[in-house]
Formats: C-alpha cells, structure tokens, sequence
C-alpha cells in the first residue's frame, strides 16, 4: 500500500515556464512534507520542506503549497532552468518520535531550452 | 563541510557472496539510516541508528542483512549472502536532529550501486 504517490512518472517543461510536481498521500498522521531532488549518480538533495501546520512555504524559485484536505501537496518552479531537470521525490514524514520519511517513486522533471 | 561519504560507489558480486558498504555520516550527526532504493522506486528505509542504537530495524532482513555503528560514528551495512534481487542502490543518510524546530531533514551520500550477477 503506497502511502506517498507522485502519479506522474515524467514531465517536460520549456524553459522560462512553470514547472509543477504534484504529490498526493493516504495517511493523515504524516505531519510533515519535503522535496528531495535526484541527478543521476547521486544522492537526493533536500530542495524545501513544509510543516502540516502551513499551506505553503517558498524559498527563491521554489514553492510548495499543502492541501490537508485533499491530502496533496505540488511544487512550483519558477522560472523552470535546464539545470532543474532531475528526478524529484516527494517525501511524508509520520508524527511522533518513530516517524521516518516515506518516499514516492519519483517524477523526472525535463526542462528544455 | 564534507557531506555523507559513502565506498565503495559501485560493487559487482555474484550471488550467494557477501558484501560491505561503508558510510560516514555529516560531523555531529546523531541520527544514520540505510535506504534501499530499487529501479523506478524512491527510497525505502532499512534501519535508523541514534547515535549507536538501532532504534528502528523493521524493514532489515535480518536474515541476510546487517549493520553496525560502532561509536555512534561511522556504519556499515553487510550482506551475506547475496542474492540476484539484493541488486539496487544502497543510500546512507544522516541527520541532525529529529526536533520539528530543525526540521526533519536527511542529507544523503551518493550511494552504492551493487550488481550481483
């Protein structure tokens, strides 16, 4: 049963234009959320994180807005660079002290020049 | 500040062989986990050490896999024997803190691809 699900395998965007990375998630106990982003051979990168007690939280180009009720959350890239092309991974955190991040599989972001 | 280290980066065994990853986690880091992560699929946890306890194993197999944190330092991850869908990347991560204030992120090294043929 996958509790953290990017239903999107893969997206190309044109550089200059929005990027947007959806994530949507099946357990309400998860209190926190975070976005990790993935070049090839190498390990995930934190890129921006939101607490479930916001909405949203921005850092330069990069935004992420939750929706609790809907249990989803998306992250905006704007303006999209070729450099954002990577594997981007959504990832749930469950509340208390055993809380461990869940992971989904994965979008691959493209962004063409 | 050096960031997760992880060796070897690629390992090539056959199966029914063991095998060792190494994983030296961010200076002052408390917390160290081990990720598996398969083609196509994000990572999954395999164990969490604070400091040098194994605080949460559900996910080790314990019946070929296991790790170590000796002196709450630096760890390692031992299969053995090695089987043919044991062939993934092997991710360590380590964290600060666990407190909300700091936040709950993982900083990654670049992993170990193993290939058991």
């Amino acid at each position: 049963d996958q509790q953290v699900k990017q239903n999107s395998p893969s997206l190309s965007v044109q550089e200059g234009r929005i990027s947007i990375l959806n994530c949507d998630y099946t357990n309400s106990m998860f209190d926190y959320f975070l976005w990790y982003k993935k070049y090839p051979a190498e390990g995930p990168t934190f890129l921006i994180s939101i607490s479930s007690i916001k909405d949203k939280n921005e850092d330069g180009r990069f935004t992420v807005f939750l929706n609790k009720s809907a249990k989803h959350l998306s992250l905006h890239i704007v303006p999209s660079q070729p450099g954002d092309s990577a594997v981007y991974f959504c990832a749930a955190r469950k509340g208390g002290s055993q809380g461990n991040l869940i992971f989904g599989k994965g979008t691959k972001l493209s962004v063409k020049p | 500040e050096a960031g997760v280290v992880q060796s070897p980066r690629y390992k090539i065994i056959e199966k029914k062989q063991p095998v060792a990853f190494w994983c030296n986690p961010i200076s002052g880091h408390n917390t160290l986990y081990w990720y598996l992560q398969n083609l196509g699929q994000g990572p999954e946890l395999l164990i969490r050490y604070e400091n040098e306890e194994a605080v949460d194993d559900s996910q080790l197999p314990k019946d070929r896999f296991s790790a170590e944190r000796l002196k709450g330092v630096d760890s390692t991850l031992k299969i053995q024997p090695a089987e043919l869908g044991d062939s993934a990347v092997y991710l360590c991560a380590s964290s600060l803190t666990r407190e909300r204030e700091s936040g709950y992120e993982q900083y990654f090294g670049p992993g170990t691809r193993l290939t058991v043929t």
